[in-house]
């Protein structure tokens, strides 16, 4: 039982490159989330899917877009990379909205 | 505006010195207060959920509390293994978690 995982762990963009982050969870839960943190920030929610089939914004979604690709996976994309979205980015996933969520370990994300 | 404040930002203990941490909240609508604990370059690991004032949970050597206003998450007699930043998060009436920053716990030997 892996629980979340997250590819790749680390990845350096140059300005204006896109890229995808993946994400997977093998617990059968609905619901999944991307997060980001910086530095002296609490996390804060960029997409979330409550269940499969549905994606909702949250509170930092500009320059960014997401797909739940099945039950098991979902995917965040950076379709034109800013310094400002260097981050460490997080997924996880609950068995439903208002229980607790489970992380993944983190993609280490520099854009220069 | 729902926010979370926790204090202090670091906090260094003895081991064997019990402390408390803080997290303060406004939101409309409580519907759940959650502490995490994160290592350094790992993602974080839930550790309670408190739902309603008054209400207490504990894990080995932690004890989180909540009250209207704010929770404590008190820890007695740390390890150096206890070491790690801790969150703490509240879930308003439209179930997005609002995070604070974290306090970094440090226990030296």
């Amino acid at each position: 039982n892996a629980g979340v995982t997250q590819t790749p762990k680390f990845q350096v963009l140059k300005t204006g490159q896109s890229m995808t982050l993946q994400c997977a969870q093998d617990m059968n839960h609905n619901s999944m989330y991307w997060y980001r943190q910086d530095p002296g920030m609490g996390l804060r929610l960029i997409y979330y899917s409550a269940s499969e089939g549905t994606t909702d914004k949250g509170e930092v979604p500009n320059g960014y877009n997401v797909s739940r690709l099945n039950k098991r996976e979902f995917s965040l994309r950076l379709e034109s990379a800013a310094p400002s979205q260097t981050s460490v980015y997080f997924c996880a996933s609950s068995p439903g909205t208002g229980i607790e969520q489970y992380f993944g370990p983190g993609t280490r994300l520099t854009v220069t | 505006e729902d926010q979370v404040t926790q204090s202090p930002e670091a906090l260094r203990l003895q081991e064997g010195e019990s402390s408390s941490l803080n997290c303060s909240y406004t939101v409309s609508g409580l519907r759940g207060l959650f502490w995490y604990r994160q290592d350094p370059g790992k993602g974080p690991e839930f550790l309670f959920t408190l739902y309603s004032a008054g209400e207490e949970k504990e894990k080995e050597r932690l004890k989180a509390t909540l009250t209207k206003k704010e929770s404590f998450l008190h820890i007695t007699a740390p390890k150096p293994e206890d070491s790690a930043t801790y969150l703490c998060a509240v879930q308003g009436s439209n179930y997005q978690l609002i995070w604070g920053a974290g306090t970094k716990l440090i226990i030296k030997p």
